[in-house]
């Protein structure tokens, strides 16, 4: 129980372009949506915080016109890279509180070239 | 000083050993406290979640939490190679399912078992 279906698993999109990543909560419903971001070798840096119907809370740091987040529903939030530029390339992972704790997606590594 | 702290490690082991990774955190207000398994490339794996001081057990793994002494660990009996893998504790202060709040994570320990 308690999955989080993230998709694409893997994305490659041209330099401008923008990309969305979709988190769908399977068998639970996912009031709060934690969006990460991973560099290699690193631990997990929080990017926003998404509740359904509500706008995201974005750390610090992080550009809210670049990374838009939606929650427009319990079952479902997306998070958009707009413009993506080479730096962006990342891997991003969803998070959601179920009962018994936290519960990951299975990450989208995006190239931007 | 960082709120957690974990040893990156590595940490290399031969199969078959106890492996006991730990954090130690500084702040009182966290209540709930997990371990997760990271393979290359993929989502964290919950492993272990516990919200009191004390022992858990689930099949190879023990979680023991001492919030006196701000600090938790994580053992693996009877290692196999398939757990080789990054190791990420992680706790927050509280909240509900409807009120949840961001977890804190540590570094990370690298973890590898030889056969």
């Amino acid at each position: 129980g308690a999955v989080v279906s993230q998709h694409p698993s893997w994305v490659i999109c041209k330099s401008g372009t923008s990309v969305k990543i979709e988190c769908r909560s399977l068998d639970f419903q996912a009031t709060t949506m934690f969006w990460y971001r991973q560099f290699p070798k690193q631990s997990l840096m929080l990017m926003a915080t998404s509740n359904e119907g509500s706008k995201a809370t974005y750390e610090q740091g992080v550009e809210k016109d670049k990374f838009l987040i939606n929650h427009a529903s319990l079952t479902l939030s997306t998070l958009t890279v707009t413009s993506a530029h080479p730096e962006d390339s990342s891997f991003y992972i969803c998070s959601a509180r179920f009962t018994y704790g936290y519960t990951f997606g299975s990450g989208t590594r995006l190239t931007v070239v | 000083q960082k709120e957690v702290e974990q040893d990156p490690g590595p940490l290399s082991v031969p199969e078959g050993a106890i492996v006991s990774l730990n954090c130690t955190y500084s702040n009182s207000a966290f209540q709930y406290f997990m371990w997760y398994r990271q393979y290359s490339r993929k989502g964290p794996e919950l492993l272990m979640y516990t919200y009191s001081s004390g022992n858990k057990e689930d099949g190879r793994f023990t979680a023991q939490v001492d919030k006196s002494s701000k600090y938790i660990s994580l053992f693996i009996r009877d290692s196999q190679p398939s757990d080789s893998a990054t190791y990420l504790c992680a706790m927050t202060k509280g909240g509900g399912i409807q009120g949840a709040q961001k977890l804190v994570f540590g570094q990370g320990t690298r973890l590898t078992i030889n056969p």
